[in-house]
Parts: C-alpha cells; structure tokens; sequence
C-alpha cells in the first residue's frame, strides 16, 4: 500500500527551527514530486512547498519564502521540511503529499500530518 | 496568491444533489485544466476526489462529477449519502509554478 508518514513535529518557541520528515513506501519515490501542505487549527488547507521528483526544482508560497526549505533523499525514500525563524502564525498540522507525477498535477496520496506548535 | 473562493457551508437530504463552487482568476482556475477537489472528514487528512477539473480517481463514486467554466470550478456530488458529510477543498494549479486551495466547504446531510 502506498503510504506517507510524517514525523518531527513538536512544541517549539517562536524565532526557533524544526525539521519536518516524510517516509515514503510502496511507489517509486523519485518519479514524483512531492508537496506539504498544512492546516491550521479550525482552518483549511494551505499549500506550503513542493520539490520536483529528482529535487531540482522547488517552489514555495510567499508565506514561508526565505524562512522554509524543502529538500529529498531519493536514496531514503524520504521527504523533509526545515522550518525556520518559526512564528505562531506557522501552527499547524503540516501534511506531506504525493503529486500524480509532475509538481502541477494533482495530490493524489496524503500523510497523516505532524503537529507543529510554535509558542513560548 | 489569494484562497479561492468557495462557499462556507452547504447542506442536503439523502438522495439529493448539491454543487460546491470554487472561484478563482485568470492566473489560476482560468488558466489551467489542474483543478481537483479534496474530501476531509473531521480529524483525517484530505482524499484527492476530482482532478483535472472532471476525472475521478480509482475507487471514487461515479456520484461526484466535476466541471469548470471560465474562472469558476464546480464539484457536484449526486444522491447524497451520510457518509458524505465531510469538509470540501478545490485547489488550482497557477501561473506562479504554485499551488493554491479554496477556503473549505462544509457539506452537511441533513
């Protein structure tokens, strides 16, 4: 069964960073691109970052540019987030997601989500 | 980029149909056939329903069509069932490279 499954989340002060995990099974992790996503509390979904399936290529939304990088290691099988200068507006469960191949098609496989808490 | 907009709360009985809109620009919904909708139930994370605007994924029902005309997706889903009381979100691909979700719909079956 294909699967996601995030980790790395956690309670953390505002200024400060985070690493954010995704383990990829069951798919050829290098032929798609990759995505988070996240969800405040109450909230909807709001898209954060997605990385081409040979990690060349990466966007972000405006709202986490110069503050988040995404990155892979097709060799793991394994998505990341690093999350830094973290505000409390950045609180959130954070979704990773499988795109159908390329980074402008749909996301057709979700995680579960890790909780990120950014709060003194 | 700003959220696409769609409607906060819809609702129907068994067997009815309803229609979830999700407007957006011509750098977004207008532009590009990639919009695809999600299904949330409350503590779960999003399934992809729709996508590029009107296929279904394996294993969806044939009662959730979508379609598109102009700047404005729409997502109908036909004789409604219980089990689809959830949370509904399109998303568009845009002219940016990105990626950007309509603020969530509420379907209620009454």
């Amino acid at each position: 069964e294909v699967q996601l499954v995030e980790s790395g989340g956690g309670l953390v002060q505002p200024g400060g960073s985070l690493r954010l995990s995704c383990a990829a099974s069951e798919f050829t992790f290098s032929s798609h691109a990759m995505s988070w996503v996240r969800q405040a509390p109450g909230k909807g979904l709001e898209w954060v970052s997605a990385i081409s399936g040979a990690g060349i290529s990466t966007y972000y939304a405006d709202s986490v540019k110069g503050r988040f990088t995404i990155s892979r290691d097709n060799s793991k099988n394994t998505l990341y987030l690093q999350l830094s200068s973290l505000r409390a507006e950045d609180t959130a469960v954070y979704y990773c997601a499988k795109h159908q191949v390329q980074s402008r098609d749909a996301f057709d496989i979700w995680g579960e989500g890790t909780m990120v808490t950014v709060s003194s | 980029q700003s959220a696409l907009t769609q409607p906060p709360s819809v609702s129907g009985s068994p067997g009815q149909s309803v229609t979830i809109s999700c407007t957006g620009t011509s750098s977004d919904v207008g532009s590009y056939n990639r919009v695809s909708w999600y299904q949330q139930p409350p503590g779960t994370a999003p399934k992809l329903m729709i996508y590029e605007v009107s296929n279904r994924p394996s294993g969806v029902p044939d009662r959730f069509s979508g379609s598109k005309s102009d700047n404005t997706a729409s997502l109908t889903i036909s004789g409604l069932q219980a089990e689809d009381e959830a949370d509904y979100y399109c998303s568009s691909y845009t002219s940016s490279s990105t990626w950007v979700f309509g603020g969530g719909t509420k379907l209620t079956v009454l």
